[in-house]
C-alpha cells in the first residue's frame, strides 16, 4: 500500500535553513511533491521532482530524493517568517497520497 | 495561476441535516475534480474522483450514499454530506485538474464543516 510519513513539527529561527523530511513506501511513484498550506488557504504546489532525479533546486528550495531509501526532503534556505505554514509531501502513484503535514514555525 | 474556489468556507449544521459544498474552477475547465477530507494532524484522504458528466469514483471505505458528488459542468462539482453526524465534522478540500501535467492540479481553500 501507499503510506507517506513526515515529522509533525519543526521550529527554526529566521535566517536559518529548514529541512523537512518525508518517507514514502510506493516504489512505483512517478513524481513526488511538496505542498504548502497556510491557515485558511488551500494547498499550494511548491515544487515537485521526478522519480528518476535526485535533486532539484528552485530559488530558496532544494529537494533531495533518495529513491533507494524512499526518502524525500525539502530544504528552505534563509527561512523567513512568511514561510511559517504546514508543508505536505505527496507521492503520485495511482493517486496522489499525502503525508500528515509538517508544521513549520519560524521565529524572528 | 489557476484558481479553485469553495463555498461555503465554514458551515455549522445540526445533526441529521444535509450540507452541500461547492467547488468551482474559476478560470479554467476541469474535467476531473477531487474531493479530500483532512482530519486534525492527519493527512489529506482522497474521498472520491469526480469526472464531468459521469458518476464519481469513490475510494474504499467512503460511503457513496452519504457523500453525494455531482459534477454537472466543467467548472463545478458539489459534495453533499447527507444526514450529517458529528463524526462528519472535518475539513473538506477539493481540487481540480487542468490537465495531465504534474503541476496542473489546483486546490481549493477548503470548507470547515461542524456538525452539532
Amino acid at each position: 500500500g501507499e503510506d507517506v510519513e513526515q515529522s509533525l513539527f519543526l521550529s527554526v529561527r529566521e535566517g536559518d535553513s529548514s529541512v523537512i523530511n518525508c518517507t514514502y513506501t510506493d516504489s512505483s511513484s512517478t513524481y513526488l511533491y511538496w505542498y504548502k498550506q497556510e491557515p485558511g488557504a488551500g494547498l499550494q504546489l511548491l515544487t515537485y521532482i521526478f522519480s528518476n532525479m535526485d535533486m532539484k533546486q528552485d530559488q530558496r528550495l532544494t529537494v533531495l530524493l533518495n529513491k533507494k531509501d524512499k526518502h524525500l526532503s525539502l530544504r528552505i534556505a534563509d527561512t523567513q517568517t512568511g514561510d511559517s505554514a504546514i508543508y505536505f509531501c505527496a507521492e503520485k502513484g495511482s493517486t496522489l497520497t499525502f503525508g500528515k503535514g509538517t508544521m513549520l514555525l519560524v521565529s524572528p | 495561476g489557476a484558481v479553485v474556489s469553495q463555498h461555503p468556507s465554514r458551515v455549522i449544521c445540526k445533526s441529521g441535516t444535509s450540507v452541500k459544498i461547492e467547488c468551482r474552477s474559476l478560470d479554467f475547465q476541469a474535467t476531473t475534480m477531487f474531493w479530500y477530507r483532512q482530519f486534525p494532524k492527519k493527512s489529506l484522504m482522497l474521498m472520491a474522483t469526480s469526472n464531468e458528466g459521469s458518476k464519481a469514483t469513490y475510494e474504499q471505505g467512503v460511503e457513496k450514499d452519504k457523500f453525494l458528488i455531482n459534477h454537472a459542468s466543467l467548472t463545478l462539482s458539489t459534495l453533499t454530506v447527507t444526514s450529517a453526524h458529528p463524526e462528519d465534522s472535518s475539513f473538506y478540500i477539493c481540487s481540480a485538474r487542468l490537465g495531465l501535467a504534474v503541476n496542473e492540479q489546483f486546490f481549493g481553500p477548503g470548507t470547515r464543516l461542524t456538525v452539532l
